[in-house]
């Protein structure tokens, strides 16, 4: 069973640009959450999209935003790039469908790393 | 709030030793725990995943144990050895979500 997987894996921007992730979820999963990784505030929760829907959002501006497509793949989008925009952002994936025991288990993509200059 | 906490943030052992790295969390109403390890530059490979119900989960040489009440968990690396080197990060889950919070992790290294 392949991994999640994102692309693209290295991205460099200049500040006030656009950028567009994509993640593709494990065949099967249809909860997909993003998280951005930084050497200062490490792991932080973004939101999470199952079945083409939010579920969870995280502590985060506007300028973020995402959404999720009928085959489970995910893009998340930031607008007006910052240089704090700098860091690795990580997808995960899960079956996500509440009372089924492992349900919740996530598993990680590589990680697109962003570079904004 | 959730707040994640691990100690120690560094541990530098020789191979072979058995160590216990320690997660601690503030609120206790957690549905499942979940262990991670992150190489540099690199995503999260998940480890052991403990339900709130359970009291531990083994996989191979790691043991994560979890006592809910106290808002700590543990994981127990028997007899390292240096493809262990790593940084580990551990994640309650608040609910039936996907919403996992971090803790800074603690970074491993295991010399041969």
């Amino acid at each position: 069973k392949a991994g999640v997987t994102q692309t693209p894996r290295y991205l460099i921007k200049t500040r006030g640009q656009q950028v567009t992730l994509s993640c593709s979820p494990i065949s099967g999963h249809r909860s997909v959450s993003w998280y951005q990784q930084t050497p200062g505030q490490g792991l932080q929760f973004l939101f999470e999209y199952f079945s083409e829907t939010q579920r969870n959002k995280g502590n985060f501006p506007g300028r973020f935003s995402g959404r999720q497509f009928s085959n489970s793949r995910s893009e998340m989008n930031v607008s007006t790039l910052e240089l704090g925009d700098s860091a690795l952002y990580l997808c995960a994936s899960s079956l996500g469908l509440a009372g089924a025991i492992y349900s919740f288990e996530q598993y990680f993509g590589p990680g697109t790393r962003l570079t904004v200059t | 709030k959730q707040e994640v906490t691990q100690i120690p943030a560094a541990l530098s052992v020789p191979e072979g030793e058995n160590l216990v790295l320690n997660c601690s969390f503030t609120d206790s109403a957690i549905y499942n725990l979940q262990w991670f390890r992150q190489d540099p530059g690199k995503g999260l490979t998940s480890l052991l995943l403990i339900q709130s119900s359970q009291r531990e989960q083994t996989s191979g040489r790691l043991n994560a144990s979890l006592d809910k009440s106290s808002g700590r968990s543990t994981l127990y690396i028997a007899a390292s050895q240096p493809g262990d080197s790593a940084t580990y990060l551990c994640a309650p889950r608040a609910g039936n979500t996907g919403k996992l919070i971090f803790g800074q992790g603690t970074t491993l290294q295991v010399k041969p």
